[in-house]
């Protein structure tokens, strides 16, 4: 299994451009999330899903979208980039909720806005 | 909602001593307190997780306590080695999801 796979690692975005970062995970889980990283800040959840078809926001879903057409697939849609948005994004996955198992994360996604 | 306090934000051990990481709590509610372990540049791994009906939990170096009345739980690292250094994040669960603590940069000095 290749657990949860991100992509792109590291992109670089100019102030209103619009982007989305892909995340796939081939253990048959429910449950993904997205989670932005900022240094010294810990894990910030953006959005989550609990199966397909089905997303709900996180603590900090301003100026993000999500899509879960499929149990695989959880794309994070950045519409009109800004400077705030420069982090690392992680996607997770667990077979059980997070609060109540492990989450997988995938290796990250370097977002700089300039 | 659920708020975690996370300290101390960086720890600096000998090789060999141990290292505690505490974190507090806010939501009575909370039932499961899990901790990751991220070194540097890679992805946040589970380590080591407990629920609010166990008061410890261990795993060879690594353990966990869990005061439910005080609402904090710590991590403690015995016999520390190299290869410990990374940050080390709490979290908590609240209505359904995680909320992590800020992080402790943990630094063993051979």
């Amino acid at each position: 299994n290749a657990g949860v796979t991100q992509t792109p690692k590291f992109r670089i975005l100019k102030i209103g451009q619009s982007m989305t970062l892909q995340c796939a995970q081939d253990m048959n889980h429910n449950y993904m999330y997205w989670y932005r990283q900022d240094p010294g800040m810990g894990l910030k959840l953006i959005y989550y899903s609990v199966g397909a078809g089905i997303t709900d926001k996180g603590e900090v879903p301003n100026g993000y979208n999500v899509s879960r057409s499929t149990t695989e697939d959880f794309p994070l849609r950045l519409e009109l980039a800004a400077p705030s948005q420069t982090s690392v994004y992680f996607c997770a996955s667990g077979r059980l909720g997070s609060n109540t198992g492990e989450l997988f994360f995938g290796e990250g996604s370097r977002l700089t806005v300039l | 909602g659920e708020n975690v306090e996370q300290h101390p934000s960086t720890l600096s051990v000998q090789e060999g001593d141990s290292a505690v990481i505490k974190c507090t709590y806010s939501d009575s509610a909370s039932n499961y307190f899990p901790w990751y372990k991220q070194e540097l540049g890679k992805r946040p791994q589970l380590i080591i997780d407990i629920r609010s009906n166990v008061g410890e939990k261990k795993d060879q170096r690594i353990a966990v306590t869990l005061n439910k009345t005080a609402k904090h739980f710590s991590l403690h690292i015995t016999e520390t080695q190299p290869e410990d250094s990374a940050v080390y994040f709490c979290a908590a669960d609240d209505l359904g999801n995680l909320i992590f603590g800020k992080g402790t940069k943990l630094s063993v000095k051979p």
